[in-house]
């Protein structure tokens, strides 16, 4: 069975700081790549996906996250945060099934 | 548009009761997904219609709960004799059948069992 886990459970970061949250997943085969953030109060919300070709993918608000297949690994990626980051972010990789497997999160607080 | 909507919002109930949580979709969206998400854990997939059949249930806990979507559109999950260890948020998201489609996801119901 598919697995996926984030290593950092809380994050806490000043303005300006760079990003960089771990995801790891424990398929080998092709693999459907998710990062999902839920604001404060908000649903979950898309923020990127990696599905074949470029392994760098560009999502909004300025993340990114790169898929390294000999690491099975899915890292996110922001150069410079804000206070409005502030969230938990959810990994995910989607099962020959289509369901999605999460990791269990990683709360990030950005300092002002 | 509107996106996909779950009532209640809040459940509080007696252990041993019966609850009822609805979700609507976006609208055209044929893939329907079912999560639970307990406190400090990520969400945990339960079912997965497409249309009206139940595609792959493999996440239900046990035959407390069962699901339906009816009409292909809004659906429903049923918990029958409530337990304290079905407190959580439950989830529902939609999208368009296909490895590739985003699944759009709902505010979800927090079901607090007493």
């Amino acid at each position: 069975a598919q697995s996926v886990s984030q290593h950092n459970h809380h994050v806490i970061l000043s303005e300006a700081a760079s990003l960089e949250l771990g995801c790891n997943y424990s398929y080998g085969g092709t693999v459907n790549l998710f990062w999902y953030v839920q604001y404060p109060g908000q649903h979950l919300q898309l923020l990127l996906k990696y599905f074949s070709g470029d392994p760098l993918v560009k999502g909004i608000k300025g993340f990114e996250a790169e898929f390294i297949k000999s690491k099975f690994s899915f890292n996110l990626r922001k150069p410079s945060v804000q206070w409005s980051d502030t969230a938990e972010y959810f990994c995910a990789v989607m099962d020959s099934s289509y369901k999605l497997i999460f990791g269990s999160g990683t709360r990030l607080l950005v300092r002002p | 548009g509107a996106g996909v909507s779950q009532t209640p919002s809040n459940k509080v109930t007696e252990k041993g009761k019966y609850v009822e949580l609805r979700c609507d979709p976006i609208s055209g969206h044929t893939a329907l997904y079912w999560y639970r998400q307990s406190l400090g854990q990520g969400p945990e997939f339960l079912i997965y219609f497409q249309g009206t059949g139940a595609a792959d249930d493999s996440g239900l806990p046990n035959d407390r709960f069962f699901a339906v979507r009816p009409e292909g559109s809004v659906s429903t999950l049923k918990i029958q004799r409530t337990e304290r260890g079905d407190s959580a948020v439950y989830l529902c998201a939609s999208g368009l059948a296909g490895r590739k489609e985003t699944q759009y996801f709902g505010p979800g119901t927090r079901l607090l069992v007493l």
